[in-house]
């Protein structure tokens, strides 16, 4: 099974300023990756996927990077709507697997 | 647009089970499958497994394997998890996913995974004596 690993595990980050997100594979899923926004109360929505294209209707404001093992996820300036759980999600290999999780929060 | 909808909550005792609907709608039920991930309180996601639509092929975790089983009824275009003998354990939000088929082996296994998206409101499952 490929693990994936999200860290931090929580970043505080003031409105308008840059997040940035990583997601490791413990092997190359090449651009295999999604990631994921998880709102408090609702159900993961998908954000970005093949590593750096979004998904429909998600704003310009996310970015996503990297292939093989290591993954960025950049949120330009934070809106008060983009604090939430992201989860990154390799597909390479059946059944495709989740990271654990960033919790970004107001700082 | 593209959604799926999933039945409401549950409250079930330890032993019973719970059969989960989530219906699709806004495109073609059968050129997708639909994946089932599940999320215990304060914890991360849990693919729980697939089925096909277009042929009722299933994959499933392997520790959910013989509790659980997923089917679709294309004529509503709905799919269904059921899961058995609960335990406090499987206390979770439930969701659907809709998913592309993957190719499968020759042995019935898909060879690769992809991206969820919609994804199901989520159904609540408690499971509490």
């Amino acid at each position: 099974e490929i693990v994936m690993t999200q860290s931090p595990a929580t970043l505080s980050v003031s409105p308008g300023e840059r997040a940035t997100l990583s997601c490791r594979a413990s092997q190359s899923v090449s651009s295999n990756l999604a990631w994921y926004q998880q709102k408090p109360g609702q159900a993961p929505r998908l954000l970005i996927y093949g590593a750096s294209t979004r998904a429909t209707g998600i704003p310009a404001r996310f970015s996503g990077s990297g292939s093989g093992t290591e993954f960025t996820l950049t949120i330009s300036s934070l809106q008060s709507e983009d604090y939430a759980v992201y989860y990154c999600q390799q597909y390479i290999k059946w059944p495709g697997t989740f990271g654990q999780g960033t919790k970004v929060e107001i700082k | 647009q593209v959604q799926l909808v999933q039945s409401g909550a549950e409250v079930k005792t330890p032993g019973a089970s719970v059969k989960v609907s989530c219906e699709a709608s806004g495109y073609t039920f059968t050129t997708y499958g639909i994946s089932w991930v599940r999320q215990a309180p304060g914890q991360g996601l849990e693919w729980m497994g697939w089925i096909s639509a277009y042929n009722g092929n299933t994959n499933y975790a392997q520790k959910l394997q013989g509790r659980v089983t997923m089917t679709t009824d294309t004529s509503t275009s709905t799919a269904y998890m059921e899961l058995r003998s609960l335990r406090s354990d499987d206390t979770a939000v439930y969701y659907c996913a809709r998913v592309l088929n993957p190719a499968t082996s020759s042995f019935g296994v898909p060879t690769r995974a992809y991206w969820l998206d919609p994804w199901g409101q989520g159904t609540l499952v408690t499971v509490s004596s």
